[in-house]
């Protein structure tokens, strides 16, 4: 699998976009992106993933680069409930290496 | 409803106490692991199914056996637990589609296991 780079932490306005970028310089054609977060001490939870388009679900978007070696997941309007680690993770295999992650931190 | 389930939820026990966490899955799927997670180092993989009787060795398997003889279950076995298998633990499972798209894992809700 890819390697990836996330920021150790962000914060964010209630209500406001949360943007968590990603890179992934080394990803190879078939492998894909993928977003999980992890609430608390939870287990973590799928978010969203993608190949090469933008994409888009009730809990959020994902802008992959044309070049595909960055990423940035798109939290349109965050709430507090949002304040957990998000991982990205690229792969293509079903094994999975889960980074350090960001913890983005959701502010009243 | 789908979900993974693990138990116990909560261990305390002693070094040396064979125990086992047991991991269930109602969804069919042929892919199970285990992760352990650790204070700084983050999610890591102890072992991994990819279906009955074939199993894997994730990146710290070291001190922990598994089994799988059903496509339901796959339990953690620690024969001799010591100290520096304190940590909180992670079950998770995923179909293995033909395509590598959405390869969705589930989690279970964690088992926190403490040796001492």
């Amino acid at each position: 699998d890819a390697k990836t780079t996330q920021p150790p932490s962000m914060d964010c306005a209630e209500g406001r976009a949360a943007n968590l970028p990603c890179n992934h310089s080394t990803i190879s054609g078939n492998e894909y992106v993928y977003w999980y977060r992890q609430i608390h001490s939870q287990g973590p939870q799928y978010i969203i993933h993608g190949l090469k388009n933008n994409e888009t679900n009730e809990m959020a978007s994902l802008i992959i680069t044309e070049d595909r070696k960055s990423s940035t997941l798109i939290l349109p309007h965050a709430t507090l409930r949002d304040t957990a680690v998000y991982y990205c993770i690229v792969r293509v295999a079903v094994d999975m290496r889960f980074g350090a992650g960001t913890r983005l931190t959701v502010k009243p | 409803e789908a979900q993974v389930t693990q138990n116990p939820r909560y261990l305390i026990t002693v070094t040396g106490k064979k125990l086992t966490v047991t991991c269930s899955q109602n969804m069919n799927h042929e892919y199970m692991s285990w992760y352990r997670q650790d204070p700084g180092l983050g999610l890591r993989q102890i072992y991994y199914s990819m279906n009955v009787e074939v199993t894997d060795k994730g990146d710290v398997p070291e001190g922990y056996k598994v089994s799988r003889k059903e496509k339901r279950n796959f339990p953690l076995i620690l024969e001799s637990p010591s100290p520096n298998q304190t940590s909180l633990y992670f079950c998770a499972s995923s179909p293995i589609p033909l395509l590598a798209d959405l390869l969705e894992q589930y989690f279970g809700p964690g088992t926190r296991l403490t040796v001492t």
